[in-house]
């Protein structure tokens, strides 16, 4: 049965560097096709979708925050990584990780798998 | 990017009655293989989404067979044929098919 649990810090003061780990069990984070995803929601952007990573260091983001995020994986510790430079009150939401199956141009099986969430405020 | 636009945003159903959603993405979620890129969620207070179903039609596992999802291209509906308490909750689409995946402001369900 997959697991995911997201971990971090709560709250985050404006400028600073935000890091969450999502720590995967049940799951090898370099299985073929898996694309480990990270969204967030806040009440004023609703869900938005951060990026994804996969074929074990691959990633996709978000163009709107493309500059400023990265993701990673940590294969010993089998977790996966979302870092977030220059933080604002923008960034204030609660943070999901989550998996979906994924081959591209050929299949796609919807975010199946999501972790409980993690809320980050950003505040001085 | 492919903005989601859902209706209605609320939507009050007696239980056993039938529920719809629509979803028109500003741009066809049709990829050349056949797929359509489309997902529904549901969130329940206090837990993450739900997925209900994948590629437009097809229900994830466990999910209940009064949940269905038809729509191709530019159209897309999420129908319960018949709404039981526990399909209280915001239900969401979202594309996959071009970065950045994007969601609908979702539809909150009341009973």
């Amino acid at each position: 049965q997959l697991h995911l649990q997201e971990s971090g810090p709560g709250l985050v003061k404006p400028t600073e560097t935000l890091l969450l780990t999502c720590t995967v069990s049940g799951a090898s984070l370099t299985s073929p096709n898996h694309d480990w995803v990270w969204i967030r929601q806040s009440p004023g952007r609703g869900l938005e979708w951060i990026g994804n990573i996969y074929n074990g260091g691959t990633t996709t983001y978000n163009r709107s925050l493309r500059s400023r995020v990265t993701i990673s994986i940590d294969t010993s510790k089998n977790h996966f990584a979302l870092r977030l430079t220059s933080v604002t009150a923008a960034d204030t939401a609660v943070y999901y990780c989550a998996r979906t199956i994924m081959l591209r141009s050929i299949n796609y099986y919807g975010v199946a798998v999501w972790g409980q969430g993690t809320t980050v405020t950003v505040s001085s | 990017d492919i903005i989601l636009t859902q209706s209605p945003l609320s939507l009050a159903v007696s239980p056993g009655e039938p529920a719809s959603i629509s979803c028109r993405p500003s741009q066809s979620l049709l990829h050349r293989n056949g797929h359509n890129y489309l997902d529904w969620y549901l969130q329940k207070p206090g837990q993450p989404p739900q997925l209900l179903i994948y590629l437009a039609s097809n229900r994830a596992s466990g999910v209940p067979d009064r949940f269905s999802g038809s729509g191709s291209g530019t159209f897309f509906t999420l129908k319960i044929s018949r709404v039981e308490p526990e399909d209280v909750g915001v239900y969401y689409c979202m594309q996959a098919l071009q970065s950045p995946w994007t969601f609908g402001q979702g539809t909150k369900l009341e009973i």
